[in-house]
């Protein structure tokens, strides 16, 4: 059973047109959950942590916010250079790894 | 740019060659990351060193074999790999390897094998 699911799995959005990921998780012992951006031939590019539920981070177009079971992604009046593909991550206990879902790819049209 | 360069970029091999990949950080990170991404898959971690010393090993073939000769590069060794081997290789470090802290991934290595 996947402890972490995106959802959903694609998205084409018109330029401008504002929308959200989700990001659930079944973890337990959150310590900390990570929102990376990948564009295609490249590594993920760190975009947020968060970690306690009613947190929010923003950054351009893009805002983050926490609850105790989900993660979103909010995209602002995206542009088409925000097609990528968006990452979700946690990480639990006292635990080294990062448990990724499978992602949201994003396609931004003009 | 991203702060952890991994080299080379691309890499053919035969299944009977032996090669390195590298891969530099300068951020005075003290974790130390290798993952392996299969085309439109998350990454999937293999080893994880913590100030030069392994740390885990998540049950990785023998045909890989990592190396941490300091605390700004980390080397992958390759020996003996099989088709589905083939991946993206992605370096990554942190401040600390207990979470709290993001993970800064390199752009990978693009391995084929014959």
């Amino acid at each position: 059973e996947d402890q972490v699911t995106q959802s959903p799995e694609a998205l084409r959005l018109q330029e401008g047109e504002s929308s959200s990921l989700n990001c659930s998780y079944t973890v337990s012992g959150l310590r900390g959950l990570f929102w990376y951006r990948q564009d295609p031939g490249k590594g993920p590019e760190f975009l947020f942590t968060l970690y306690s539920a009613g947190e929010e981070k923003e950054k351009e177009r893009l805002k983050a916010t926490l609850t105790k079971k989900e993660s979103f992604l909010h995209i602002t009046a995206p542009k088409p250079e925000d097609s990528a593909t968006y990452l979700c991550a946690v990480q639990e206990g006292s635990g080294y790894a990062l448990n990724f879902g499978k992602g949201t790819s994003l396609l931004v049209t003009p | 740019d991203t702060e952890v360069t991994q080299t080379p970029k691309h890499l053919v091999m035969g299944m009977t060659n032996k090669k390195s990949l590298k891969c530099e950080q300068h951020m005075g990170h003290r974790a130390m990351y290798w993952y392996k991404q299969k085309a439109k898959k998350p990454p999937e971690l293999m080893f994880v060193y913590s100030y030069e010393k392994l740390s885990i090993n998540e049950s990785v073939p023998s045909r890989f074999s990592p190396e941490c000769p300091n605390s700004s590069l980390l080397n992958l060794h390759l020996h003996a790999l099989q088709p589905e081997d083939s991946a993206l290789y992605l370096c990554a470090s942190s401040q600390e390897r207990t979470g709290m802290r993001p993970q800064h991934f390199g752009d990978g290595t693009r391995l084929s094998i014959l």
